[in-house]
C-alpha cells in the first residue's frame, strides 16, 4: 500500500527541547517536501529536497533543519531556536520537483 | 504564481452535485489549474489538475473555461464525507527551484444531509 506516512501523529514537547519529525514514503519519488500550517491560515514551505543527500531552504527555514540520507525519508528536526514552533506540520512528496505533491497525514507539534 | 480568489464558503445537500468556482484572471500560458481539498486535521489531499481542457477523473471533474481566466470543480454527488475546505491553486509545471504550493483562503464547503 503506497503512500506517505508522518509520525507520530500528536506531539508534545517542552519548550527549549529539540524534536524530531519523521516522513517515509513509499511512492519512489525523488522530490521531498516539509510545509508548516498555522490555524486557518494556509501552508508555508520550510524545506524541500529534489534528489537524495540535496536539500534547500524555503520561505521559513529559520529554526529547522533536516537531511535526506534515503530516497525514503525526509526527517524534520525542530530546533529549540525556533521561537513558535507549535503548528501543524505537513510532509509531502512529488515524482519529480515539477509534478504533483502528495501529502502525508500531518503531525501536530504541541510546545508547552 | 498566479493569485486565486474563491467564495470563502458555500453549503451544499448530499447527493447533489457540489459546483465549486475559482477565478485565476492573471493566469500565465504555461501555469496549470490544481485542486486539493482539507478535511479538518488531516493533509491536503490532491484532486484533480488541468491545463486548458476539461479534466475528469474518480474524484471530480474540471471545467476551464476558454480564456482560462477561471475555472470550476465539479464533485457529481456530495457525500458527507466531502465536506473539507478546498484549494484552488495555480502553479506552473517548469516551476524554478522550491516548486512550492501557495494554499490561498479556500471554499470551506458543508455538505447536508
Amino acid at each position: 500500500d503506497g503512500g506517505i506516512t508522518q509520525s507520530p501523529k500528536y506531539l508534545f514537547r517542552k519548550e527549549g527541547q529539540n524534536v524530531t519529525l519523521s516522513c517515509e514514503q513509499n511512492l519512489n519519488h525523488d522530490a521531498m517536501y516539509w510545509y508548516r500550517q498555522d490555524p486557518g491560515q494556509g501552508l508555508r514551505l520550510i524545506y524541500y529536497s529534489q534528489i537524495v543527500n540535496d536539500f534547500q531552504k524555503g520561505d521559513i527555514a529559520e529554526g529547522y533543519s533536516v537531511s535526506r540520507e534515503k530516497k525514503e525519508s525526509f526527517p524534520l528536526t525542530v530546533t529549540s531556536a525556533q521561537k513558535n514552533p507549535t503548528a501543524f506540520y505537513l510532509c509531502a512528496s512529488s515524482g519529480v520537483a515539477e509534478d504533483t505533491q502528495y501529502f502525508g497525514p500531518g503531525t501536530r507539534l504541541t510546545v508547552l | 504564481d498566479a493569485k486565486t480568489t474563491q467564495p470563502p464558503s458555500m453549503d451544499c445537500a448530499e447527493g447533489r452535485a457540489a459546483n465549486l468556482p475559482c477565478n485565476h484572471s492573471t493566469i500565465s500560458g504555461n501555469e496549470y489549474v490544481y485542486w486539493y481539498r482539507q478535511i479538518h486535521s488531516q493533509g491536503p489531499q490532491y484532486i484533480i489538475h488541468g491545463l486548458k481542457n476539461n479534466e475528469t477523473n474518480e474524484m471530480a471533474s474540471l471545467i476551464i473555461t476558454e480564456d482560462r481566466k477561471s475555472s470550476t470543480l465539479i464533485l457529481p454527488h456530495a457525500t458527507l464525507r466531502d465536506t473539507a475546505v478546498y484549494y484552488c491553486i495555480v502553479r506552473a509545471y517548469f516551476k524554478a527551484a522550491g516548486n512550492k504550493l501557495t494554499f490561498g483562503g479556500g471554499t470551506r464547503v458543508l455538505v447536508k444531509p
